[in-house]
């Protein structure tokens, strides 16, 4: 049962535009949303979280938009740069209890000059 | 600061053989979660310690993975023995505490595999 899912394996995108990536879930008890890059042969590393008391995050070129009655978000990345190909994994975790993460599959973001 | 710590980073068994990872977390982490991450898919959560005590381990296969967190810091994640299915990078990754969410640090993993 994939609670968290990444539809897309992967997505081009040219420079300077924007990347939007999507992720969608299905339990209801997660309350709080992350978004994870990961290089090649590095750990995954922290980008952005969101609440589910908000609808938007914002820092610097990345923003997450969360929209609670689809059970759906998403990251944008805007302008995008070469840097940030890599693969990126949505995580949603329920805030009471332990802080277990569900991963989603990822997607393989590839930025092109 | 130093980062999250793992060794061996990569790994080739045949199957049948056991294997052991090691972790370091960041010094006054008192969480630490083991994951497995098939290629192709997200990371899962294996297990998770609270300093030294196991939090969750519901998805940990406990026919053929133990691990253990000696003294709340350094933790090993063993299989024995190996199935051609643990193929896998093993993920160790820590948090500060384990009330309300906070970020999870990575380590680099141990990419195994079995012949």
């Amino acid at each position: 049962d994939q609670q968290v899912k990444q539809n897309s394996p992967s997505l081009s995108v040219q420079e300077g535009r924007i990347s939007i990536l999507n992720c969608d879930y299905t339990n209801s008890m997660f309350d709080y949303f992350l978004w994870y890059k990961k290089y090649p042969a590095e750990g995954p590393t922290f980008l952005i979280s969101i609440s589910s008391i908000k609808d938007k995050n914002e820092d610097g070129r990345f923003t997450v938009f969360l929209n609670k009655s689809a059970k759906h978000l998403s990251l944008h990345i805007v302008p995008s740069q070469p840097g940030d190909s890599a693969v990126y994994f949505c995580a949603a975790s329920a805030i009471q209890g332990a802080q277990k993460l569900v991963f989603g599959q990822g997607t393989r973001l590839t930025i092109n000059p | 600061e130093a980062g999250v710590a793992q060794s061996p980073r990569y790994k080739i068994i045949e199957k049948r053989q056991s294997v052991a990872f090691w972790c370091n977390p960041i010094s006054g982490h008192a969480t630490l979660y083991w994951y497995q991450q098939i290629l192709g898919q997200g990371p899962k959560l294996l297990i998770q310690f609270q300093n030294n005590g196991v939090v969750d381990d519901s998805q940990l296969p406990k026919d053929r993975f133990s691990a253990e967190r000696l003294k709340g810091v350094d933790s090993t994640l063993k299989i024995q023995p190996a199935k051609l299915e643990d193929s896998a990078v093993y993920l160790c990754a820590s948090s500060y505490t384990l009330g309300g969410v906070n970020e999870q640090f990575f380590g680099p993993g141990t990419r195994l595999t079995v012949l």
